[in-house]
């Protein structure tokens, strides 16, 4: 099976601009999250698509929104950008997103803003 | 309150020596816990879970961890380290009552093998 993807792999853009990134579970699973990761504060929970359903969400501004598609496909947008929105941006997918569930990570989008 | 704790920010092993990683963890309920790897500009690996079951739960590329519950351990341990070992690794929790993106990462530890 194709492992989890995410396009694209490096983006640059400049403070209040807006980005969409795009990740494709693995075929079947149903459940996908978004994490953002720096190094000062680590891996942080965005949020969970579930069925086209946003299932949770983490403590991040309204900036930060995503949706699902039919076919498991997630998007994530952040609009205005800021500084501080530089990170490695995550996706995971689970086949059902249960507590049992290994989440099986994509190869990230680096995200610079200048 | 879940969390997770990797009180090591850095581990040098020299090759053919055994590893360890430490990782504790606080939940409430019982706990279902990860190790992950991540190399440079990539995303996280999954090398290993332990659910329920034998405490000593074996993963990818010849790591294992050790469950247990007294200690509320859950260290990654490998008998033979390899200079491909060198690599940031992630211990993970989440409750048994949590969907699977409830889950608590620690701070990462990593390790660094010299020939």
């Amino acid at each position: 099976k194709a492992g989890v993807t995410q396009t694209p792999r490096y983006l640059i853009k400049t403070r209040g601009q807006q980005v969409t990134l795009s990740c494709s579970p693995i075929s079947g699973h149903r459940s996908v999250s978004w994490y953002q990761q720096t190094p000062g504060q680590g891996l942080q929970f965005l949020f969970e698509y579930f069925s086209e359903t946003q299932r949770n969400k983490g403590n991040f501004p309204g900036r930060f929104s995503g949706r699902q598609f039919s076919n498991s496909r997630s998007e994530m947008n952040v609009s205005t950008l800021e500084l501080g929105d530089s990170a490695l941006y995550l996706c995971a997918s689970s086949f059902g997103g249960l507590s049992t569930d290994t989440q099986y990570f994509g190869p990230g989008t680096r995200l610079t803003v200048l | 309150a879940q969390s997770v704790a990797q009180p090591e920010d850095q581990v040098n092993v020299a090759e053919g020596n055994p590893l360890t990683v430490k990782c504790t963890y606080s939940v409430s309920g019982n706990p279902y816990l990860f190790w992950y790897v991540q190399y440079p500009n990539r995303g996280l690996q999954f090398l290993l879970k332990y659910i329920t079951g034998d405490n000593l739960v074996k993963g990818s590329y010849g790591f294992e961890a050790e469950f247990n519950k007294s200690q509320t351990s859950f260290h990654l341990k490998k008998p033979s380290a390899l200079v491909s070992d060198s690599a940031l690794y992630f211990c993970a929790v989440r409750d048994e009552y949590s969907s699977a993106s409830k889950i608590i990462f620690g701070s990462g530890t990593r390790l660094s093998i010299r020939p």
